[in-house]
């Protein structure tokens, strides 16, 4: 079956715009992960839904990001203001139930200038 | 906080030699600990993860780790390494947060195999 997808695939922006990731969980999966890997490193937990609702948004670094998943399927990662730091590639992950093994996405490449 | 080091940055290796990729992690509790493999262009992928129970822990494509408690590690072996496996591979501790394991991530270790 289809795994996660994440479009876009890459994304480039200038410093203080909005931008919006979207993530596409596989069919049936109730919890929803994103992370932000920048270069060189590993990834980095941002947030955590299960269903519709942020079950552990401590990973989130401010107020500039925000993240949905009106539905309990798709999920939006939202962040204003983006700043050159911001730079990263944002990975999402679904898993069937919240402690079953977790399964990732391509990733978004997002460069802002 | 917990958190993972991963010692090397990269590691060389001929085809069909052994492999061992070193992780140790901070954690006062017991960890659950998990190695993940990123090929180019592809997404994480699980290869392992340990919970509880056997110290030593079987995965997919020929890969095993070794709780070591008294070293605080969790080092990834595979006897004979194949082309394939060159990647970035992930050592992981995690957290019961919300009712889900929440990793923390080690920077990663870079395996390149010579044919």
């Amino acid at each position: 079956g289809a795994g996660v997808s994440q479009t876009p695939s890459n994304k480039v922006t200038e410093k203080g715009k909005y931008v919006e990731l979207r993530c596409d969980p596989i069919s049936g999966h109730t919890a929803l992960y994103w992370y932000r890997q920048s270069l060189g490193q590993g990834p980095e937990f941002l947030i955590y839904f299960q269903g519709t609702g942020a079950a552990d948004d401590s990973g989130l670094p401010n107020d500039r990001f925000f993240a949905v998943r009106p539905e309990g399927s798709v999920s939006t990662l939202k962040i204003q203001r983006t700043e050159r730091g911001d730079s990263a590639v944002y990975l999402c992950a679904s898993s069937n139930t919240a402690q079953e093994t977790q399964y990732f996405g391509p990733g978004t490449r997002l460069l802002v200038l | 906080a917990q958190s993972v080091t991963q010692p090397d940055i990269h590691i060389t290796v001929s085809e069909g030699a052994s492999l061992e990729l070193r992780c140790n992690y901070s954690y006062g509790a017991t960890p659950y600990l998990f190695w993940y493999v990123q090929s180019p262009g592809q997404g994480l992928q699980l290869l392992l993860k340990y919970f509880s129970g056997d110290t030593l822990v079987q995965g997919i494509k020929g890969f095993e780790a070794e709780f070591k408690r008294s070293q605080s590690s969790f080092n990834l072996r595979k006897p004979s390494v194949h082309w394939s496996d060159a990647a970035e591979y992930f050592c992981a501790v995690a957290l019961l947060s919300g009712g889900s394991y929440i990793p923390t991530f080690g920077r990663g270790t870079s395996l390149i195999v010579h044919p």
